[in-house]
């Protein structure tokens, strides 16, 4: 069985500061672990994946994530927010890559303060 | 990139009609479809696969006789609710994958209202 966890159902940034997203996972298997953000009334894009290569994944928009499995964590960064983050953002897991089911976290609603 | 139509993108209807939503993958062949159903301020929650040509793995708890779900051709997935209630008024996504190892892409969603 596979979750995530998202800690934090509400993050503040201030424009320019760090973004930071919590997300910590469960998985009988090497995970397959992935972020998506939801704009209002739309469906899901995806930032990044991690698929076992690199720890350190860059994705679009300037965010990234790092995979740190003795932590079990898969938290996404940013290093200045920008008022078009604002966002609803959702972590998720998998067994596989490209596979059938994606395990979503709970979401993040990421505010920016002008 | 990989594009997903999904259509309608709000529907309003009275309670115990029939709701039929359409997802379609516009330069890909979708081998495999997902529909998921999101609730306010809550996270995605799968409710069927369905693969091309056969019939959907519906999710526990998700009555299959109340959401139909088609993928007739590698392109297209419906899904009806049926005899639609208040309490089935959601966001509805869909999702599609590519043959081989590739991910997910969503569609914009289906805002459906039951009065």
């Amino acid at each position: 069985a596979q979750s995530v966890t998202q800690l934090g159902s509400h993050v503040s940034v201030s424009e320019g500061a760090l973004v930071l997203l919590r997300c910590n996972y469960s998985s009988s298997v090497p995970p397959y672990l992935f972020w998506y953000v939801q704009y209002p009334n739309q469906g899901l894009q995806l930032l990044l994946k991690y698929t076992s290569a690199a720890t350190l994944v860059k994705g679009i928009n300037g965010f990234e994530a790092e995979f740190k499995k003795s932590e079990t964590s898969f938290h996404l960064t940013k290093p200045s927010a920008h008022m078009s983050d604002a966002a609803e953002y959702f972590c998720a897991v998998s067994e596989s890559f490209g596979n059938e089911k994606l395990t979503f976290g709970t979401g993040t609603r990421l505010t920016i303060i002008p | 990139g990989a594009v997903v139509s999904q259509h309608p993108s709000r529907v309003i209807c009275k309670s115990g009609t029939s709701v039929k939503i359409e997802c379609r993958s516009l330069d890909f062949q979708a081998t495999t479809m997902f529909w998921y159903r999101q609730f306010p301020k809550k996270s995605l929650m799968l409710m069927a696969t369905s693969n091309e040509g056969s019939k959907a793995t519906y999710e526990q708890g998700v009555e299959k006789d109340k959401f139909l779900i088609n993928h007739a051709s590698l392109t297209l997935s419906t899904l009806t609710v049926t005899s639609a209630h208040p309490e089935d008024s959601s966001f509805y996504i869909c999702s599609a994958r590519d043959r081989g190892l590739k991910p997910q892409h969503f569609g914009d969603g289906t805002r459906l209202s039951i009065l």
